[in-house]
């Protein structure tokens, strides 16, 4: 079994600092890694994901994510937030099999980018 | 259609109704999921088809929770004698056949909001 912590629910940034979004990860097998974003009325939707390689993957919007495996985290950074990033984000792992796995979700992290 | 579809997008429901909520998959998509979404917690899995079988339904709560996918497409999730504490917003997701060794994007729905009265 699988299970994600994020470690903070509520991050409160001001426009154009820098910001990390804590996971870390618990499972006895192998896992994919994904940061699932849910802007205000909107649905789910995917921002980056690691599956296999470099451990350090990105996003078109400017967000990336490093997997440790000896920390078993996988924390969401940026450099620089806009307004428009305003949104819950959730950090979530699959088991590491041949075909779909369902996905465990963290309980989310609401970022607040502060003008 | 272009995305996920889940109808109705809210549903108000009285204690120890029956509800019925719908999901339409991408067109193709083998594998489709429902997950649950209470207050303050990130989604939980339900239930997993692939194709028209269940594949894994170990996310199902209790046996008031039923879901079926009858012709591989459209998914009915069921919830008999609603409880006020099946109120929630429940999501669907779909995912295309991953080739092998691999693991594939799940794309979501809006979701439906149910509130039991």
């Amino acid at each position: 079994a699988q299970s994600v912590t994020q470690l903070d629910s509520q991050v409160p940034v001001f426009e154009e600092a820098p910001v990390e979004l804590r996971c870390n990860y618990s499972s006895s097998v192998s896992v994919y890694l994904f940061w699932y974003v849910q802007y205000p009325n909107q649905g789910l939707q995917l921002l980056l994901k690691y599956l296999s390689g470099s451990t350090l993957v990105e996003s078109i919007n400017g967000f990336e994510a490093e997997f440790n495996k000896s920390q078993t985290s996988f924390h969401l950074r940026k450099p620089s937030v806009h307004i428009s990033d305003t949104a819950e984000y959730f950090c979530a792992v699959s088991a590491l099999r041949s075909g779909n796995t369902p996905l465990v979700f963290g309980k989310g992290t609401r970022l607040s980018v502060i003008a | 259609g272009a995305g996920v579809s889940q109808t109705p997008s809210n549903k108000v429901t009285e204690k120890g109704k029956y509800v019925e909520l719908r999901c339409d998959p991408i067109s193709g998509h083998t594998a489709l999921y429902w997950y649950r979404q209470s207050l303050g917690q990130g989604p939980e899995f339900l239930i997993y088809f692939q194709g028209t079988g269940a594949a894994d339904d170990s996310g199902l709560p209790n046996d008031r929770f039923f879901a079926v996918r009858p012709e591989g497409s459209v998914s009915t999730l069921k919830i008999q004698r609603t409880e006020r504490g099946d109120s929630a917003v429940y999501l669907c997701a779909s995912s295309p056949q991953p080739g092998q060794g691999t693991n594939t994007e799940a794309f979501f729905g809006q979701g439906t909001r149910l509130t039991v009265v």
